[in-house]
């Protein structure tokens, strides 16, 4: 079945630093990817939705600058959390969307201290 | 923004008997689709119901569809403790992606 990798699975950082969290599909092509972001005990909230080659499309009140998106191929997706603060810890997940629907990342535990 | 409504938000039973969540929202859709989330995990893809689809089978699963109520359910047969878990529908509506609901904790005590 459709597998999709993220990369990494956690991941501590202090304030003021920037981490990058990879998606990648491994065995279709996704023309579509999704950043979704969920704190303890609640639902993903979708930040934004990227495809490939062109700019991410973000949610409403997700800072762009602050959430940098990249789509460079079909097969991989990065989302960059820029000058990071204890509020951006979150648990974020990525999902690609090929011909067999969506498939979903495991996941990234972020935390900023 | 969210799109779905699940109830209840927590759900404690006896393992063998049967959970019932149900799931609500409000624009429409082409698809609406049931996960599961471990704590602290990925989401594990469930079942998938079309839009043009009242009922669907899975094992141990079954999904309804009412599209004039804007409503879901997913029922889980002779549920066992590896069940618990926290179940979210997400809707697939005309902007091509998926919205999902708040989710539902259901926990199955041995």
């Amino acid at each position: 079945g459709a597998v999709v990798s993220q990369h990494p699975s956690w991941v501590i950082c202090k304030s003021g630093t920037s981490v990058k969290i990879e998606c990648r599909s491994l065995d279709f092509q996704a023309t579509t990817m999704f950043w979704y972001r969920q704190f303890p005990k609640q639902s993903l909230m979708l930040m934004a939705t990227s495809n490939e080659g062109s700019k991410a499309t973000y949610e409403q009140g997700v800072e762009k600058d602050k959430f940098l998106i990249n789509h460079a191929s079909l097969t991989l997706s990065t989302l960059t959390v820029t000058s990071a603060h204890p509020e951006d810890s979150s648990f974020y997940i990525c999902s690609a969307k090929g011909q067999g629907g969506y498939t979903f990342g495991s996941g990234t535990r972020l935390t900023v201290v | 923004s969210q799109q779905g409504e699940e109830d209840p938000q927590a759900l404690s039973i006896q393992e063998g008997e049967n959970a019932t969540m149900n799931c609500s929202y409000k624009t429409s859709i082409n698809n609406l689709q049931w996960y599961r989330q471990n704590s602290g995990r990925g989401l594990v893809h469930l079942i998938l119901i079309r839009s043009n689809e009242r009922e669907k089978h899975s094992g141990r699963l079954r999904v309804t569809l009412d599209t004039s109520k804007k409503s879901s359910s997913l029922l889980i047969t002779a549920s066992r403790a590896a069940d618990t878990a926290s179940y979210f529908c997400a809707t697939d509506g005309a902007n091509s992606k998926l919205t999902f609901g708040k989710g539902i904790t259901l926990s199955v005590r041995p």
